[in-house]
């Protein structure tokens, strides 16, 4: 079965960055892209951007544009997100989620990791 | 970039009640839009794709229709596990927007 398995709590101070791993299995990694969506506490869902785990292309939201690296190590079946030059507004759940089978930023996501708490403070 | 808006923000229904959420895309999208719904301290779960596909597993009483910019997601009969928090997201193309989100609880 798909899994994405995400990695543990962070705490951060302001300036500092984070990278968050999203370990799969159950799926052809490669096959597939991943999205990274976020959650502030008691806000909505964001979506932050995509990458192509078959090429690295990448899309990113408009807003996170030169904060945010997102990368995968298809060795090792992992894709990650890093955030640079963190704020207090950044303080969120950040969730990896499975997009549509292709190398194009689509598709809905069926498959989430658990998702990781980044805390910003100083 | 296209906005996805959702109304209303929030509702309080009784059980058995049917509810509607609407979604409207500010382009239009087809009929790549997806629903999920999210519990407190949860991982939001999907429940629709192709604005009317029921994603295996969840229950009849969900429902979604709709093409274009103008989309609803229907409860036929409130339950009390329905309580949670639903978002609309399109999926055509980047970047992949959720709506706002409506939050659904018992009256």
């Amino acid at each position: 079965q798909v899994q994405l398995v995400q990695s543990g709590a962070e705490v951060k101070k302001p300036g500092a960055s984070v990278k968050v791993s999203c370990k799969a299995s159950g799926y052809t990694f490669t096959s597939y892209g991943i999205s990274w969506v976020r959650q502030a506490p008691g806000q909505g869902l964001e979506w932050m951007g995509w990458i192509s785990a078959y090429n690295g292309n990448t899309n990113y939201a408009q807003k996170l544009q030169g904060r945010v690296t997102m990368t995968t190590d298809t060795s090792t079946s992992t894709a990650y997100m890093e955030l640079r030059s963190l704020r207090s507004d950044d303080t969120a759940v950040y969730y990896c989620a499975r997009g549509e089978r292709g190398s194009a930023p689509k598709g809905y996501f069926q498959h989430w990791g658990q998702g990781t708490l980044v805390t910003v403070s100083s | 970039d296209i906005q996805m808006t959702q109304s209303p923000s929030s509702l309080s229904a009784s059980v058995g009640d049917r509810v509607t959420i609407t979604c409207r895309a500010s382009q239009g999208i087809s009929n790549y839009l997806a629903w999920y719904q999210q519990k407190p301290g949860k991982v939001p779960k999907l429940l629709i794709y192709a604005a009317s596909t029921l994603q295996s597993g969840v229950p009849s009483r969900f429902s979604g229709s709709g093409s274009g910019t103008d989309f609803t997601l229907t409860i036929s009969s409130l339950q009390p596990e329905d309580v949670a928090t639903y978002y609309c997201q399109k999926y055509n193309s980047a970047p992949l927007t959720f709506g706002p989100g409506t939050k659904v609880d018992i009256k």
